[in-house]
């Protein structure tokens, strides 16, 4: 049972080149999120998605960009990547109803 | 504009005592609250819920205790073990909203 997996793991970029975060979950879940940790702040939400072709923006959306091809994948792209942008990203979904959000273990990203 | 505040970036316990995690927040439109737990490198891990129509929701050695009028909420985790060690974040969001809000999060040593 994989849940939420995010790959890669750990990437180092430079400047200005471009790179895509991949999560996908096997839950058979609507909705989508991604976040990123900053040190010593909280979880920020990037984009989010609540079906198949549906996307929105979060807090921080700038500088990102998402589609929803399928229910089970939900690439988040940099497009031209930011010392910024350095941080840890979290996939997340979760089903129908109020339930809560299960988070991948993370993609560590560092922009030199 | 932090809406969610966590104030107390760590905790120390002895195992067996009780462990109390605090949150506040300032935006009366929230009605869903989460807690969720996080170890280094790994994804955060929901811990417990409650909604805005109950005061108290447990689930085993959790508690979440909330009052709305001080848009105040805590976490009780009784008996502490040194297995709780970890960052805890509160987070919170209408209802049925992926617009999750985290709080900066409290890391919580237990000791033996």
């Amino acid at each position: 049972n994989a849940g939420v997996t995010q790959t890669p793991k750990f990437q180092v970029l430079k400047t200005g080149q471009s790179m895509t975060l991949q999560c996908a979950q096997d839950m058979n879940h609507e909705y989508m999120s991604w976040y990123r940790q900053d040190p010593g702040m909280g979880l920020r939400l990037i984009h989010y998605s609540v079906g198949a072709g549906i996307t929105d923006q979060g807090e921080v959306p700038n500088g990102y960009n998402v589609s929803r091809s399928t229910t089970e994948d939900f690439p988040l792209r940099l497009l031209s990547a930011a010392p910024s942008q350095t941080s840890v990203y979290f996939c997340a979904s979760r089903g129908q109803g109020n339930q809560p959000q299960h988070f991948g273990d993370g993609t560590r990203l560092s922009i030199l | 504009d932090q809406q969610v505040k966590q104030n107390s970036p760590s905790l120390s316990v002895q195992e067996g005592r009780i462990s109390i995690l605090n949150c506040d927040y300032t935006n009366s439109m929230f009605d869903y609250f989460l807690w969720y737990k996080k170890y280094p490198a790994e994804g955060p891990t929901f811990l417990i819920s409650i909604s805005s129509i109950k005061d108290k929701n447990e689930d085993g050695r959790f508690t979440v205790f909330l009052n709305k009028s001080a848009k105040h909420l805590s976490l009780h985790i009784v008996p502490s073990q040194p297995g709780d060690s970890a960052v805890y974040f509160c987070a919170a969001s209408g209802w049925n909203t992926d617009k999750l809000i985290f709080g900066t999060g409290t890391r919580l040593q237990v000791f033996p």
